[in-house]
């Protein structure tokens, strides 16, 4: 258990609507990334916040958006599904702004799938 | 454009033998790399990682191998166990930018 969690576990909805997915960082953790694993791809940064601020900003659709609370929880809202954003997403967390020389612990996902 | 290649989609090793994971890279600023495990219906967890200074880290069973002029790095595990069938990701970054994942190597240690 890497003290990350995920809500839900799976989701699924239809095209045209709308999802938030909720990750609550380990204890302690400042920083909280998002992650998406589509079919054989490897897992695509989508953005990352640190102590409730954008710091990074990866492949992340417009449809998509994030933010990161005060009490260090994150959701990310996808709009306007497409058959596409069907995925699993991951959030990580790590103690510190930069990913240098240290590693992110990740939570086990929520898997969305779009029908 | 995929930064970081893993072209081995899957690998098949028997127990007590070692298993040999590649993976290449393009960025020649990448600086940090790291191999992550993911067992289905979980989250990677971090393995093992090395910086650019450096050209072999070890850990336990796992080692891992550096070869920036190749931009190739290797994770290597010995003696394989039926426990480490997993899937493998390599990841890199540069300068504490984002981190850039291979696509995976599925691991399946045969008892």
């Amino acid at each position: 258990d890497s003290g990350v969690t995920q809500t839900p576990k799976h989701l699924i909805t239809a095209t045209g609507q709308r999802v938030t997915l909720r990750c609550s960082p380990r204890s302690g953790d400042l920083s909280v990334y998002w992650y998406q694993q589509s079919l054989d791809q490897g897992l695509q940064f989508l953005i990352q916040y640190y102590n409730g601020e954008e710091r990074a900003k990866g492949n992340i659709l417009e449809r998509f958006s994030a933010q990161q609370f005060p009490d260090l929880h994150s959701e990310l809202n996808l709009s306007s599904l497409e058959l596409g954003d069907s995925a699993l997403y991951f959030c990580a967390s790590s103690p510190r702004p930069a990913t240098s020389f240290y590693e992110q612990y990740f939570g086990p996902g929520t898997r969305l799938t779009v029908t | 454009d995929q930064q970081v290649k893993q072209n081995s989609p899957s690998l098949s090793v028997q127990e007590g033998r070692i298993s040999i994971l590649n993976c290449d890279y393009t960025n020649s600023m990448f600086d940090y790399f790291l191999w992550y495990k993911k067992y289905p219906a979980e989250g990677p967890t971090f393995l093992i990682s090395i910086s650019s200074i450096k050209d072999k880290n070890e850990d336990g069973r796992f080692t891992v191998f550096l070869n920036k002029s190749a931009k190739h790095l290797s994770l290597h595990i010995v003696p394989s166990q039926p426990g480490d069938s997993a899937v493998y990701f390599c990841a890199a970054s540069a300068f504490g930018n984002q981190f850039y994942f291979g696509t995976g190597t599925s691991l399946t240690v045969i008892p």
